[in-house]
């Protein structure tokens, strides 16, 4: 099972571009990278997702290497809103469990 | 959009007692999954389930039960309450796929605590 190494915390001004970055050296290959947002008293609510190269939505971007033993999620030009914890998760909920690491905590400021 | 929710966003319990958490989703998934979440720990997987009436242990099972007797509802169970079972507790659901992986949606948690 793949476990995930990120920063504990980031701190961000209203307007930057945040990229935090998920290292997974273990990632196998029917491994997806998932990213959530929590809020506190709610449950995490997903972002995005990818398997290579690069994802991009409405709200990030997701950006994985050719190795896949990293990913890194980019905010742009975040907003006070954007403050939460963060979470990258590798797995397939189809196939096995995934395991949650402890988080990025995103503090952004005016 | 898919709906998970859980039955009580607050639970006082005293020690001993046994105690249900209940969650429902609406989107006909066959996963399900019961997390518990604390300070520090971050989220960690306690029981889920592929299918009905089939149950598979998680990262931190002990002094937990889980019931999915119907897709849509999946129960989790502490047979004897006690204190350091006090935290917050997260379902969620996602469906099954090949080729794909299904993101989890998640209720917005039950907070139980336990004196």
């Amino acid at each position: 099972l793949a476990k995930t190494t990120q920063p504990i915390s980031m701190d961000s001004y209203e307007g930057q571009e945040v990229n935090i970055t998920c290292s997974h050296n273990n990632i196998a290959t029917n491994d997806y990278i998932t990213w959530y947002q929590q809020f506190p008293s709610q449950g995490p609510r997903f972002i995005i997702q990818g398997y290579k190269t690069k994802v991009t939505n409405e709200v990030a971007s997701l950006f994985i290497p050719a190795d896949r033993k990293s990913s890194t999620l980019s905010l742009p030009r975040v907003s006070l809103s954007d403050t939460a914890v963060y979470y990258c998760l590798v797995g397939n909920s189809g196939y096995s469990t995934l395991t949650f690491g402890k988080g990025t905590m995103l503090l952004v400021s005016p | 959009d898919v709906k998970v929710t859980q039955s009580s966003r607050y639970l006082v319990k005293r020690t001993g007692e046994k105690v249900f958490l209940e969650c429902v989703q609406d989107m006909d998934h066959e996963n399900m999954f019961w997390y518990r979440q604390d300070p520090g720990l971050g989220l960690r997987l306690i029981y889920f389930s592929y299918d009905v009436k089939m149950k598979e242990k998680g990262d931190i099972p002990e002094g937990y039960s889980v019931s999915r007797e119907k897709k849509e509802r999946f129960s989790l169970i502490l047979e004897s309450a006690s204190t350091n079972q006090t935290s917050m507790y997260l379902c969620a659901s996602s469906t099954s796929g090949t080729g794909n992986n299904s993101p989890l949606h998640f209720g917005n948690g039950t907070r139980l605590t336990v004196t």
